[in-house]
């Protein structure tokens, strides 16, 4: 396992602004996933953080919205960009070592107002 | 229709009974399935991979049916701390990504 640490834990945003959201992992690790999750919904999956790269967007999110960085095997960025009330929501880094199990930081509640 | 669905509940679970809930999936040539808890406020954790010929751990046992594209979880002897949203995951293949059900809720009561 890992222990993986996400800031914020919650912020409360203005719409039009922007808010980045950090994941630090104490070990490298293969991959980074970036979800979503909103009220009563399952997790969504934003993309996939490459190490070195461009992220791999899922469908319906486009990579101006949402911003990833992956500077090293340990950190990765999201940013959710002009913000809208409809991005309310809980985003959550997450980790594997290919072997299908997940690992999720703790999340970042996110409200816009 | 969705590629994994879950009753949503919640089951509301005397202390010490058993409770069990399936979830269903669309693609037939799923490879991995899990199961996940979710306590309130909190980022989902591994309960237990699910193995064809299924698999025990504790209080908990998991199943799956292929032929019926469904997998189960089975709580025994349920404990207050065993309140939570069981999340039911899903995987196409070794790289395929990771389906998530929206949930089943259980509420154990004293």
């Amino acid at each position: 396992s890992a222990v993986i640490s996400q800031k914020p834990s919650r912020d409360i945003c203005q719409r039009g602004t922007s808010l980045t959201i950090q994941c630090q992992v104490d070990s490298q690790v293969t991959m980074m996933f970036w979800y979503r999750q909103q009220p009563g919904q399952s997790l969504t999956l934003i993309a996939t953080a490459n190490q070195g790269s461009e992220a791999t967007y899922e469908s319906g999110f486009v990579i101006d919205k949402f911003p990833i960085s992956r500077p090293n095997l340990t950190f990765s960025t999201l940013t959710v960009s002009n913000m809208s009330p409809e991005d309310s929501s809980i985003y959550l880094c997450s980790v594997s070592w290919g072997t299908g199990e997940l690992f999720f930081g703790e999340g970042s509640r996110l409200t816009v107002l | 229709r969705k590629e994994v669905e879950q009753d949503p509940g919640p089951f509301n679970v005397p202390e010490g009974a058993t409770v069990a809930f399936n979830c269903t999936y669309s693609n037939s040539a799923s490879q991995s399935f899990f199961w996940y808890r979710q306590d309130c406020r909190k980022e989902p954790k591994l309960l237990m991979s699910v193995y064809s010929s299924g698999n025990e751990d504790g209080r908990f046992t998991a199943q799956l049916n292929r032929a019926s594209q469904y997998i189960s979880l089975l709580i025994r002897d349920s404990k207050l701390s065993d309140s939570a949203t069981y999340l039911c995951v899903v995987r196409a293949d070794s790289w395929g990504k990771l389906q998530f059900g929206a949930g089943t809720q259980v509420v154990v009561t004293p």
